[in-house]
């Protein structure tokens, strides 16, 4: 199983400034098979990235993703107030599909 | 616009069993496979059982395996979740989601809950 480590669990960020949080794999992620959500607390998740970078219809282009093997970043640039929320990283290169167990990204 | 709506959450006693149901609209389901994703407490968000479009391709975490059983009606754009011998560890919230080749979840219902405890 790839077991998922986000770093880092929380991150304390002012609105307007850039995040970068990071997803290792405990094993290389093949093709880049890697999707990012985001969670607000109550609703489901939302899909923000799939294939490592690539961004669903309707996602804002702050929203980044990188990395390749065992290293995965999304960036999110100039951060608006709505951007404060969990984002998990998920793996589907091997079975079982698994998540990271997130990072809180809240406001300074 | 795409929606899911679960339903059939509730409390059950371990041991017990129940099944839960979630109703799409706004795509053509036929054309997707379709996910069930749990978050609990002990584990976080789990990726439990997906079904393809023809249900000749299903997954099941081995978490899960041989107590829970996924089917679709592809006619009435339905996907299920049949969940026996229920254990407290079971415990959380369970999204139905779409999932273009069951691999990653583009759409997620609002979750149903499931308490399992004596």
């Amino acid at each position: 199983e790839i077991v998922l480590t986000q770093s880092p669990v929380t991150l304390s960020l002012s609105p307007g400034e850039t995040a970068t949080l990071s997803c290792g794999a405990s094993q290389s992620v093949s093709s880049g098979y890697l999707a990012w959500y985001q969670q607000k607390p109550g609703l489901a998740p939302r899909l923000l990235i799939y294939d490592s970078f690539r961004r669903p219809t309707g996602i804002p282009d702050r929203f980044s993703g990188s990395g390749s093997g065992t290293d995965f970043t999304l960036t999110i640039s100039r951060l608006e107030p709505e951007d404060f929320a969990v984002y998990y990283c998920q793996q589907y290169s091997n079975s079982p599909y698994t998540f990271g167990q997130g990072t809180k990204l809240e406001i300074k | 616009q795409v929606q899911l709506v679960e339903s059939g959450g509730g409390l059950v006693k371990p041991g017990g069993s129940l099944r839960l149901s979630c109703a799409a609209s706004g795509f053509s389901f036929s054309d997707f496979y379709m996910t069930w994703i749990r978050q609990t407490p002990g584990k976080g968000l789990e990726w439990i059982s997906h079904i393809s479009y023809g249900t000749n391709k299903i997954y099941y975490a081995d978490s899960v395996k041989g107590r829970f059983t996924i089917s679709r009606d592809n006619a009435k754009s339905s996907l299920f979740l049949q969940m026996n011998s229920l254990r407290v560890e079971d415990t959380g919230v369970y999204y139905c989601a779409r999932d273009r080749y069951g691999e990653y979840a583009d759409s997620w219902g609002q979750g149903t809950f499931v308490t399992v405890s004596s």
